[in-house]
């Protein structure tokens, strides 16, 4: 166990329709990552937050957005959905920004299977 | 950009042999750092091992290690006396230093065999 949670484990949802997916950090994480894995494009990089701000993108597209709330947990908010948008989508977390000379180790959730029928 | 190669979709081997999974990678960077992470059936991704750049030793945790080749972008992970739990997908990932942002090869799906 990672110690990084993510709801719902499984969605189902229809095309045009819009669904949040939740995640909690590691306890003391203040950065969250999302990124989502699919069969086509393998796993992507989406969007990093640190303590409320974002702080890199990566191929998200405009019909997708996070945040990042005062208790650290994050939400990515996925509108207007279409078939390909059907993947698994993981959260991760790891303590500070990065670019200070130290790096550190990103922990994931179980992830959020998103199916667009 | 950087880029990540696994040349070796599938894997196989037999329980309690050694089996070494390849990675190459590309980039301009000087500082950067490597990790394996594995993803099981369950689909969860779990952190196999890490290694930065600077550092010239390889990593090691306990069955796992790496040979890691600076000058030639090579990131190999061997795993040795396989065990029926390493079967996985195993993803060779690449972080840039100070850049948060992971970059994912393809993977290698890794069955051992009973």
């Amino acid at each position: 166990d990672s110690g990084v949670t993510q709801t719902p484990k499984h969605l189902i949802t229809a095309t045009g329709q819009r669904v949040t997916l939740r995640c909690s950090p590691r306890s003391g994480d203040l950065s969250v990552y999302w990124y989502q894995q699919s069969l086509d494009q393998g796993l992507q990089f989406l969007i990093q937050y640190y303590n409320g701000e974002e702080r890199a993108k990566g191929n998200i597209l405009e019909r997708f957005s996070a945040q990042q709330f005062p208790d650290l947990h994050s939400e990515l908010n996925l509108s207007s959905l279409e078939l390909g948008d059907s993947a698994l989508y993981f959260c991760a977390s790891s303590v500070r920004q990065g670019g200070l000379g130290h790096q550190e180790t990103q922990y994931f959730g179980p992830g959020t299977r998103l199916l667009v029928l | 950009a950087q880029t990540v190669t696994q040349s070796q979709p599938e894997m196989s081997v037999q329980e309690a042999e050694t089996v070494t999974l390849s990675c190459t990678y590309d980039t301009s960077e000087n500082n950067y750092y490597l990790f394996w992470y594995k993803q099981p059936p369950s689909r969860q991704m779990i952190l196999v091992i890490r290694q930065e750049a600077y550092k010239q030793q390889n990593a090691t945790e306990n069955r796992f290690s790496v040979n890691f080749q600076k000058a030639a972008k090579s990131f190999s992970l061997k795993i040795s006396d396989s065990q029926l739990g390493d079967t996985a997908m195993y993803f060779c990932v690449y972080d840039n230093f100070g850049n948060e942002k992971l970059t994912f090869g393809t993977g290698t799906r890794l069955t051992i065999i009973p």
